[in-house]
């Protein structure tokens, strides 16, 4: 069975930064695009930010950009997602996925003063 | 960027009852590579979200033929024959063309009457 296991997340105060990481393992983790998409409290499904199989390619969601930086380490099988200028509207469970059938189970990250 | 559209959002139902999801895209699903990227994810309360189907109509390994997608171009149609309660929670329609930015339905909310 695949699994993709997010860490990092937890309580910042506005502007501050946090590393979000997402280990993959039974998954041919090389082969695919991957993603983050945030859920906030209560709240649907919002697509983060893309990565493509070597890294070389990202895309980021307007209200992200500049501000949140994908990047991959293919050799460990894992996503990173670098969050600064932290805003309370980021607060959200983050998750890790191919957009396809793998889905982490999320991290939680609490943007609060 | 594509808007997805879904209705209604809240959707109570009796069980064994059939119920039915709309979900429209404000531009076309349909790729160059002749492929509709259309996609219905379900949520149960405090999971991660899963892939039901994919490609409008392509059911994913493990998922009941009581689920069924439906539809083409800009209008999309999810069906479960008969509810059963292990159904409720949360399903979105998601736009997967690839390219950004990737785009989810508001959600429409099953719940047992």
């Amino acid at each position: 069975e695949v699994h993709l296991v997010e860490s990092g997340g937890g309580l910042v105060q506005p502007g501050g930064s946090l590393r979000l990481s997402c280990a993959a393992s039974r998954f041919s983790f090389s082969s695919y695009w991957m993603h983050w998409v945030r859920q906030a409290p209560g709240k649907g499904l919002v697509w983060v930010s893309h990565i493509n199989v070597d890294g070389t390619t990202t895309s980021y969601a307007d209200s992200v950009k500049g501000r949140f930086t994908i990047s991959r380490d293919n050799a460990r099988n894992t996503l990173f997602l670098q969050m600064d200028s932290l805003r309370v509207d980021d607060t959200a469970v983050y998750y890790c996925t191919d957009l396809n059938d793998h889905w982490g189970q999320g991290t939680l990250v609490t943007v609060s003063s | 960027d594509v808007v997805m559209t879904q209705s209604p959002l809240s959707l109570p139902v009796s069980l064994g009852q059939p119920a039915s999801i709309s979900c429209r895209s404000s531009h076309s699903l349909v790729h160059t590579d002749g492929n509709t990227y259309l996609t219905w994810l379900h949520q149960r309360p405090g999971q991660s979200p899963r892939r039901l189907i994919h490609q409008v109509s392509s059911r994913d390994s493990g998922v009941p033929d009581r689920f069924s997608g439906s539809g083409s171009g800009t209008d999309f149609t999810l069906k479960i024959s008969s509810v059963e309660a292990e159904d409720v929670g949360v399903y979105y329609c998601m736009q997967g063309i690839p390219r950004p930015p990737w785009t989810f339905g508001q959600g429409t909310r099953v719940e047992i009457k």
